[in-house]
């Protein structure tokens, strides 16, 4: 068990650029989650899947964010037309479905938009 | 709404000076209450579930403890290396799978 891996680890790019990250979740963990993380905050939900399903997405998620999980295993999230205000930490996690889970953290990808 | 808020914000200890985190929480219908820690730059460590009133959980140094509307972390001798932020999170027994975190504790542990 290798854990949640997340590439880049970092990515710095221009307002107006669109950037997109991965996420390779604990194997066999069929339900993974991104969360946006802001300096002295908690994280953010953004989304979640279930196997290649996204079941929620935030209200905060504007149309410039997509996330998919084609295949059931590895996600992508993608920001088109990257704004300053996108500069954050973020987090994906990977559980497997019981009526008690528990989310396991991948390192992050940290985003500064210039 | 469901909510999440953690107190104190920053919590500053001298070493094997005990003390405790709270986690207070509105929800509907409580699935599972979090604690996570989390280092610098890094992604949240998971450290304990809760799921009913009543429950304890312990580890090391770290004791959880769950009542209908918040949550303590103790922390008993606390060492340097405990020194982190300290998130609690929890998830809605309605409403799928959304999970709500609080904005953590950041606790400061000195030799």
């Amino acid at each position: 068990d290798t854990g949640v891996s997340q590439d880049p680890r970092h990515k710095i790019t221009k307002r107006g650029q669109n950037v997109t990250f991965r996420c390779d979740p604990i194997s066999e963990h069929n339900r993974l989650y991104w969360y946006r993380q802001t300096l002295g905050q908690g994280p953010e939900f953004l989304t979640y899947f279930q196997n290649e399903a996204q079941l929620e997405k935030s209200r905060l998620l504007s149309d410039r964010f997509s996330a998919e999980r084609p295949k059931g295993s590895f996600s992508t999230l993608e920001i088109q037309r990257t704004e300053q205000g996108d500069s954050a930490m973020y987090l994906c996690a990977s559980s497997y479905t019981t009526q008690k889970e528990t989310q396991y953290f991948g390192p992050g990808t940290r985003l500064l938009v210039l | 709404e469901d909510q999440v808020t953690q107190s104190p914000e920053a919590l500053r200890l001298q070493e094997g000076e005990s003390s405790s985190l709270n986690c207070s929480y509105t929800v509907s219908g409580l699935r599972g209450l979090f604690w996570y820690r989390q280092d610098p730059g890094k992604g949240p460590e998971f450290l304990f579930t809760l799921y009913s009133a009543g429950e304890e959980k312990e580890k090391e140094r770290l004791k959880a403890t769950l009542t209908k509307k918040e949550s303590f972390l103790h922390i008993t001798a606390p060492k340097p290396e405990d020194s982190a932020t300290y998130l609690c999170a929890v998830q809605a027994g309605t409403g799928g799978f959304k999970t709500i975190f609080g904005a953590g504790t950041r606790l400061f542990v000195k030799a």
